[in-house]
């Protein structure tokens, strides 16, 4: 692995099911974070987390849910889904947490179709 | 509120140069952040500015005036690769990245 990736690339999902978007990065980075990005209203944070055992809620957490097991792994998770859930999904990472410069890199994205 | 105004899209022709202005109003501010993302791709780091002035990278130059929450982003020497979506974002007083919603730049041959 190098960077961060992100599981499945897409998925076409009936409302109402259970779903976990994947996400993993390699590069020892402190804090990740989770977008959504639809057309129009640009990315806006779901969940980021600080470090390994802590979470917090962004601008859209309404129906997402994450936990931060270990450094590496930051699992999103749509326990009942809905249409409007429709979008395409970035993970991110960053070295640091804060404190100045904080660059974010990004997975390639899972596009999700709920139905 | 926190706000990003950047413009929804801008067109030029290959070889010329482009500016993509951003203004923002946030819960203050601890750096701004230009991402090029292509189509159906994850965005990419294109420059940070916290000082107020410019900063210059090859063919690209990012501007800063914190005093007038601006911030332009100039693309010279334009090639068909730049064809993309420019996205200014603010870190702001929680050092969480507040995203505009991205410009579109189309440049033609």
């Amino acid at each position: 692995i190098a960077g961060i990736t992100q599981a499945p690339t897409s998925q076409i999902l009936a409302a109402g099911r259970r779903m976990t978007l994947r996400c993993t990065q390699d590069m020892r980075h402190n804090a990740m974070y989770w977008y959504r990005q639809d057309l129009g209203l640009g990315l806006r944070l779901i969940h980021y987390s600080n470090t390994a055992g802590t979470t917090g809620k962004g601008e859209v957490p309404d129906g997402y849910s994450v936990s931060r097991a270990n450094t590496d792994d930051f699992p999103l998770t749509l326990a009942s889904a809905v249409p409007s859930q429709t979008s395409v999904y970035f993970c991110a990472s960053s070295r640091l947490a804060g404190g100045g410069y904080n660059e974010q890199f990004f997975g390639p994205g899972t596009r999700l179709t709920v139905l | 509120g926190q706000n990003i105004d950047q413009p929804t899209e801008m067109t030029a022709t290959e070889g010329a140069i482009v500016q993509i202005n951003c203004t923002y109003q946030t819960s203050g501010f601890n750096g701004l952040f230009w991402y090029q993302q292509h189509a159906g791709e994850a965005p990419t780091f294109l420059s940070y500015n916290v000082l107020d002035g410019l900063e210059e990278k090859g063919r690209f130059s990012s501007f800063l005036s914190r005093s007038k929450g601006y911030s332009y982003l100039l693309l010279k020497e334009l090639q068909m690769k730049d064809s993309a979506s420019y996205l200014c974002a603010v870190s702001d007083n929680t050092d969480k990245l507040i995203f505009g919603t991205g410009t579109r730049l189309q440049v033609f041959p």
